[in-house]
């Protein structure tokens, strides 16, 4: 199975900062024949399923606002909230489906400072 | 995007089997793959398993030898079967559509099941 590590386990941020949560896989998840990388984000607010936030890595969902940005390949990824708003606060998780079993990280809780 | 709805009994008692049925409305369940996740209370998400519209099935091996998936495209729905049911399983479950190759597109509000006796 691929393990997915996201550090930190929660972060604080002020409004209007920016938020960073890492996402790391224990392979990589870059698929060679088409050069994607199969990694998802999603946003979980408290009592709501899991919304897609990000896939392929990069391309963010119809909707999501352009604040929210994923980057990385191989094995690294990063998922970045610029200017963080309080209606972000959640936890957010990455997803690998690069083979099954499907799996996610453990999350990452953000919160206003 | 589609509504997915999750019904089922929210008490089993431990080693019976848990049953759900995912409803999907607003769309075809026709040439998609749907899935089942859940989630212990407080804790992270956990794929269980997908199944095609024609019934074909991907499980999580950590899960395999107790869960069945089936779908009836005339109701439009999909169920989960996990039998041998211990305290462990204890869970929020989701059903969800797969969108491209497996990321988790449209979920539904989920469903809190309790296995206690």
């Amino acid at each position: 199975d691929i393990v997915m590590t996201q550090s930190p386990d929660s972060l604080a941020v002020s409004l209007g900062e920016r938020a960073t949560i890492n996402c790391k896989s224990s392979q990589s998840v870059l698929y060679s024949s088409n050069n994607k990388n199969y990694l998802a984000w999603y946003q979980q607010k408290p009592g709501q399923p899991p919304k897609l936030l990000i896939s392929w890595a990069s391309t963010r969902e119809s909707g999501v606002p352009d604040r929210f940005s994923g980057s990385g390949s191989g094995t690294d990824f990063t998922l970045t909230i610029t200017s963080l708003q309080a209606e972000d606060v959640a936890v957010y998780y990455c997803q690998q489906y690069y083979s099954t079993p499907r799996t996610f990280g453990r999350g990452t809780k953000v919160e206003i400072k | 995007q589609v509504h997915l709805q999750e019904s089922g009994p929210g008490l089993v008692k431990p080693s019976e089997t848990l049953s759900l049925t995912c409803t999907v409305s607003g769309g075809s369940i026709n040439n998609y793959y749907w899935s089942w996740v859940r989630q212990p209370p407080g804790k992270g998400l956990e794929w269980i398993g997908d199944i095609f519209y024609s019934g074909t099935t991907t499980y999580n091996p950590s899960l395999k030898s107790r869960v069945t998936l089936s779908v009836d495209t005339s109701k439009n729905q999909f169920s989960l079967k996990l039998n041998s049911v211990t305290t462990a399983d204890t869970a929020v479950f989701y059903c969800a559509k797969v969108g491209g190759p497996g990321y988790f597109q449209d979920w539904g509000q989920g469903t809190l099941v309790t296995v206690s006796s």
